[in-house]
C-alpha cells in the first residue's frame, strides 16, 4: 500500500517568512494529492490539492508543487502570518479515491511574531 | 450546500460503557462516508467507509462497529469502551470533483474514555 512521510514534525518560523512542508509517497500509482490545515481542537480542512498531471498549483499565498519522478510534494507558504499556526496534513492516493486516502503524519507550524 | 453535523463535540465515558456517535450529512445524496479516529498529537486513521445504506468497510481491527442506516446517516459505535479508544473523532464525506474525491470533514468529537 501507499506510505506517506512528512518533514518536518515541527516548524517554527517567524512573520513574513516562508514556510515549506515536504512529503514523499512510495506508490508511484498516486495521483491526488491535498493538504490539509488543522488548528487545535478544529477539524481539518483542506487548504490546496494538487493532481498528477500538473506541477504547481497556486492560491494567494499557499503553494503546492509535485516531483512526480522524485515522488515527493511539498506545501510553501510565504509571508507567514500568526493564523498560518496549525498542524498541517499532506496526503495520497491513487485513481483519486478518497477511500485510499494515506495521510502524513503532521507538522506543526508554529509563526512567532 | 453541503453540510456535515457531527455530535457530541466532547464525551467523556467510563471504561465498559458503550458509545454511539452520530454523523449526518446534508444537501447531498449517497455520499461516501467515513470515520477517522486521531490520537492525541497524531495522525489520521481511518476506520471505516460507507459507499452506500447498509455497506461498511472496515479498516482496523478492533471493538468499534459502524452502521448506516440512512443515505445520509453514519454511526460509530461501541458496546464497551477501552481506554485505548480515547481520541479525537472525525466523520467526513467525499465528493467526486474534476474526476476525484474530494474528502470534507466533520467538527469532531472528543472522546474521554476514564
Amino acid at each position: 500500500g501507499e506510505n506517506v512521510e512528512q518533514h518536518p514534525s515541527t516548524l517554527s518560523v517567524q512573520e513574513g517568512d516562508s514556510a515549506v512542508i515536504k512529503c514523499t509517497y512510495s506508490d508511484s500509482a498516486s495521483n491526488y494529492f491535498p493538504w490539509y490545515k488543522q488548528e487545535l481542537g478544529k477539524r481539518p480542512q483542506l487548504i490546496i490539492d494538487i493532481r498528477s498531471n500538473v506541477g504547481e498549483k497556486k492560491d494567494q499565498r499557499i503553494a503546492v508543487t509535485l516531483n512526480k519522478t522524485a515522488k515527493h510534494f511539498s506545501l510553501h507558504i510565504t509571508e507567514t502570518q500568526p493564523e498560518d499556526s496549525a498542524v498541517y496534513f499532506c496526503a495520497a492516493t491513487f485513481t483519486g479515491t478518497a477511500s485510499k486516502l494515506t495521510f502524513g503524519t503532521g507538522t506543526r507550524l508554529q509563526v512567532t511574531l | 450546500s453541503q453540510t456535515i453535523h457531527q455530535w457530541p463535540a466532547t464525551l467523556v465515558q467510563p471504561v465498559g460503557s458503550p458509545l454511539s456517535l452520530e454523523c449526518t450529512v446534508e444537501g447531498t445524496s449517497n455520499p461516501n462516508l467515513y470515520w477517522y479516529r486521531q490520537a492525541a498529537g497524531r495522525g489520521l486513521q481511518l476506520l471505516f467507509y460507507s459507499v452506500g445504506i447498509g455497506q461498511i468497510s472496515s479498516e482496523v481491527p478492533q471493538n468499534l462497529s459502524a452502521s448506516r442506516p440512512q443515505d445520509r446517516q453514519f454511526i460509530l459505535s461501541s458496546k464497551k469502551l477501552l481506554l485505548s479508544d480515547s481520541g479525537f473523532y472525525l466523520c467526513a464525506w467525499s465528493v467526486y470533483s474534476r474526476g476525484g474525491e474530494k474528502l470534507f470533514f466533520g467538527s469532531g468529537t472528543q472522546l474521554s474514555v476514564l
